[in-house]
């Protein structure tokens, strides 16, 4: 059964940092995993998605990259700011759990200190 | 383009009591999900939908029944209201691009409690 785990489960930082948060899976066999923020009450925005070919993705100061074998993924902010104060989340299409699934972790409290 | 949309925003139900949660994509896609969140977990698919007239169960379907008519809509049905779920429900769309190629959007969010 495929598991997802995001840790830490809380970070908090000071502006102007470059931080990375982790993303851990049990199943390598993918379809593609998924960055999210969401804000407090919020729903989620994706960030970015890497297909299960791919080994990274960037998007202005987010960077995701995803290492299928060893079963981990990253997402790397750089220049961090209070903006960026969020929980981020991701999700795996799993194969092996049926064909339009998502699985989440349940994501990383991000905040950055002015 | 509103992108996905669901009402109502907060519902407070009592137990035993049925509603049903609205939800509406304008952006053509294929697939719709509904989740539920719970504090300090992660999400829980309860039903999902590949095109109109299919749908097919997720992790946590029971107490819920949805349905696909047209593209654009997908309604979830609480049957019989149980504090258990009381939670935040969120819909979510996305479209095939081709094989493994899924981006999914999210709709705000209902915040349901059932006392």
């Amino acid at each position: 059964k495929q598991e997802v785990t995001q840790i830490p489960a809380a970070l908090s930082v000071p502006e102007g940092e470059n931080l990375v948060l982790n993303c851990s899976f049990t199943d390598s066999a993918i379809y593609n995993l998924q960055w999210f923020r969401q804000d407090p009450g919020k729903g989620l925005t994706s960030l970015l998605l890497i297909q299960s070919s791919q080994r990274e993705q960037t998007s202005g100061r987010l960077n995701a990259s995803l290492d299928k074998s060893s079963g981990r993924s990253t997402l790397y902010i750089a220049a961090s700011q209070p903006g960026d104060s969020a929980t981020y989340l991701c999700a795996v299409r799993a194969t092996t759990s049926g064909t339009y699934k998502y699985i989440f972790g349940t994501g990383t409290r991000l905040k950055v200190l002015a | 383009n509103a992108g996905v949309t669901q009402t109502p925003k907060f519902r407070i139900l009592k137990i035993g009591q049925s509603m049903t949660l609205q939800c509406a994509q304008d952006m053509n896609h294929n697939y719709m999900y509904w989740y539920r969140q719970d504090p300090g977990m992660g999400l829980k698919l309860i039903y999902y939908s590949v095109g109109a007239g299919i749908t097919d169960k997720g992790e946590v379907p029971n107490g819920y029944n949805v349905s696909r008519s047209t593209t654009e809509d997908f309604p979830l049905r609480l049957e019989l209201a149980a504090p258990s779920q009381t939670s935040v429900y969120f819909c979510a769309s996305s479209y095939s691009m081709g094989q493994g190629e899924y981006e999914q959007y999210f709709g705000p969010g209902t915040r349901l409690t059932v006392t």
